[in-house]
């Protein structure tokens, strides 16, 4: 596709279960991203990839989240034993490569996920 | 600690007008800032970005400000158009050679053209 793809677009679980939430970013582009947007907040960044590596992962808010690139494409966050505050809407984006001043960040419409 | 801030949660511009959307930061660090815009159950989608070498930047009928010394931008739209109603995203980034890493948003600011 031309854009970001995100899967599942709505997901709810009840609490303690676990969530993969996928992105398919723009093909090529090397920079993945993941940000977490709450209610009523601007999005605020979870963890950042450059191909397959894990470069920053400082925003991850608990050990109960996990992403993973494994083949430099497609990416997963996993949300294990899930809580009520991980309600959330799931933003991917993606970019050529971050480390080029002015490369646009390209973000997919996000997973809205709520845990009851 | 909140280093993006957008205090206006909501603006309403008539259409034709000018919309003047403002953010402030706090982060002497930030270099690199942009404006995303937001329609509901959408993703954020690039609008414009400034530098901070620069104190202007216009794109079509829109031109962002940066005052350093004030660590203060603004996005202006003219004229507003109804297409022009979303949630507006102002973002800020600290690495002058990586201009995109870490995005730090502010809380946006719901513009609404009236026709």
């Amino acid at each position: 596709g031309a854009g970001v793809s995100q899967s599942p677009r709505y997901k709810v679980a009840k609490r303690g279960q676990d969530v993969a939430l996928r992105c398919d970013p723009i093909s090529g582009h090397v920079s993945l991203f993941w940000y977490q947007q709450a209610l009523g907040q601007g999005p605020e960044f979870l963890t950042y990839f450059q191909n397959e590596a894990q470069l920053d992962k400082s925003g991850l808010p608990s050990d109960r989240f996990f992403a993973e690139r494994p083949e430099g494409s497609v990416s997963t966050l996993k949300i294990q034993r899930t809580q009520q505050e991980d309600s959330a809407v799931y933003l991917c984006a993606s970019s050529l490569d971050f480390r080029e001043a002015g490369n646009t960040i390209y973000f997919g419409e996000g997973s809205w996920l709520t845990v009851v | 600690d909140q280093q993006v801030k957008q205090n206006s949660p909501s603006l309403s511009v008539q259409e034709g007008r000018i919309s003047i959307l403002n953010c402030d930061y706090t982060n002497s660090m930030f270099d690199y800032f942009l404006w995303y815009k937001k329609y509901p159950a959408e993703g954020p989608t690039f609008l414009i970005s400034i530098s901070s070498i620069k104190d202007k930047n216009e794109d079509g009928r829109f031109t962002v400000f940066l005052n350093k010394s004030a660590k203060h931008l603004s996005l202006h739209i003219v004229p507003s158009q109804p297409g022009d109603s979303a949630v507006y995203f102002c973002a800020a980034s600290p690495n002058p050679n990586f201009g995109n890493e870490k995005l730090t948003f502010g809380t946006g600011t719901r513009l609404t053209i009236i026709p």
